[in-house]
């Protein structure tokens, strides 16, 4: 079943301005993960954030969750053209080898 | 050197036949998986294997089936193609820990045409 759902569907912002993405779960997470894809290219890792933990920064990036609301966001700063792509999060439900379940990803353009 | 790699890039074929995806990983990871990624980019997991131990997702057809000679490696092969197989399938790796999954390498990914 769908676990993570990404809100907004698409985000168009101009280069400089700040973008934020929301994620929401419905099941309980060992962690939660941000990645990045390109048009035509697989899946990069962005940042991972652990269930004890509120908030991560990674260079321009930063991280924050929510358990008792089920939620996290993805805060990209000082966007560049570059950051135009789909950006997904993905919950570890502790399953073990079941992986990460994935939203359906936030499109976000970079207009310059 | 390329992390994960996965061939061929793009694979064109028609109704009925039976086809096969490779995926290496050079990361020495005890995890392997595929997702399938549709028209709307939404990604599902199909397979994971780790150590000899295969989950698979409940609701793919038995039509798919994955094929691991090594920890390295974790092949999926599909049987009498459907026009619905058309999509982009992924292979990734990871490191388990215990229960908690991590951080996903991904390979860039095989767009599969049944026509």
């Amino acid at each position: 079943s769908q676990q993570g759902e990404e809100d907004p569907q698409a985000l168009s912002i101009q280069e400089g301005e700040n973008a934020t993405m929301n994620c929401s779960y419905k099941t309980s997470i060992n962690n939660l993960q941000w990645y990045r894809q390109n048009s035509g290219r697989g899946l990069v890792h962005l940042i991972l954030i652990r269930s004890n933990e509120r908030e991560k920064h990674s260079g321009r990036l930063r991280v924050t969750l929510d358990t008792s609301k089920k939620s996290s966001s993805l805060l990209i700063t000082a966007s560049r053209a570059a950051d135009t792509a789909s950006y997904f999060c993905a919950t570890d439900n502790g399953g073990g080898a079941d992986g990460l379940t994935f939203g359906k990803g936030t499109h976000l353009i970079i207009q310059p | 050197d390329t992390a994960v790699s996965q061939t061929p890039k793009y694979l064109v074929t028609q109704m009925g036949n039976d086809k096969s995806i490779k995926c290496e990983q050079n990361l020495g990871h005890d995890t392997m998986y595929w997702y399938k990624q549709d028209s709307k980019k939404f990604l599902k997991i199909m397979f994971s294997y780790n150590n000899k131990e295969l989950i698979i997702n409940e609701t793919v057809p038995n039509r798919f089936s994955p094929k691991s000679p090594d920890k390295a490696h974790l092949n999926l092969h599909i049987n009498s193609l459907e026009l619905g197989d058309s999509a982009v399938y992924f292979c990734a790796s990871s490191q388990r820990s215990g229960t908690h999954t991590g951080e996903l390498f991904f390979g860039e990914g095989s767009r599969l045409t049944v026509l």
